[in-house]
């Protein structure tokens, strides 16, 4: 089954730049989605369609994508930006879902 | 105000079923898509099923095909999902997601329920 492939943990200082990579075969044709979740709460969609920013979501989220590669930015994180990170796509039938296994960025 | 409620979860004996409802509000249920997703204690994210916003296609993770059944009830703005045969590894947080930016029946999520849990055990 299709598998994206993210790092276990991030860590940064605050008003770094923290970058989080998501791998996965079908990126070059399928767009890749960003969630973030923190404790307790359910997930909140911080990048959508490889690097559009839903309205609410601070400037300083960004995304890209290229060749079988997406990216996170956040530029200048902040202590609340601490949470789990989930890249999502869709496998190359377009009729699956599918999460990468998220990433843990500390901002501390 | 627009969201997403989901219940009917609880603690159920492996092989048995249960059934889950998220009921919505706030926006046109019956234009827009809905996918199931769940997340296990401590662990990341799997998307679960979807289906079209008119019923008329549904597809499944591997890992529920053919023991969960994804249906919607437009009428009552209700999202259903029968699980039967169920298993240790089914115990997670259900959640209903959807997303509502745009009509018809898209493949990710910009809203979210709060989530349901269910746990499976003996």
């Amino acid at each position: 089954s299709y598998e994206l492939t993210q790092p276990p943990s991030v860590s940064v200082s605050p008003g770094q730049t923290a970058r989080i990579t998501c791998s996965g075969d079908a990126l070059p044709k399928k767009y890749a989605y960003w969630y973030q979740q923190k404790s307790g709460q359910a997930p909140v969609l911080v990048i959508y369609e490889d690097s559009k920013r839903p309205s609410g979501i601070p400037e300083r989220f960004s995304g890209s994508s290229s060749g079988t590669m997406a990216t996170l930015t956040i530029s200048g994180a902040q202590v609340e930006d601490e949470a789990d990170y989930y890249c999502y796509s869709t496998d190359s039938s377009g009729n699956h879902g599918v999460f990468g296994g998220g990433t843990k960025l500390t901002v501390l | 105000q627009v969201q997403l409620v989901e219940s009917g979860g609880g603690v159920v004996q492996p092989g048995r079923s249960l059934r889950l409802s998220c009921a919505a509000s706030g926006f046109t249920f019956s234009s827009y898509g809905m996918h199931w997703v769940r997340q296990a204690p401590g662990k990341g994210l799997e998307w679960v099923a979807v289906i079209w916003y008119d019923g008329s296609n549904k597809y499944y993770a591997d890992s529920v095909k053919g023991r969960f059944t994804i249906s919607r009830d437009n009428s009552k703005n209700t999202l259903y999902l029968q699980m039967n045969s169920l298993r240790a590894e089914d115990t997670a947080v259900y959640y209903c997601a959807s997303c509502i930016a745009a009509a018809g029946t898209h493949w990710y999520f910009d809203l979210w329920g709060r989530g349901t849990l269910v746990t499976v055990s003996s």
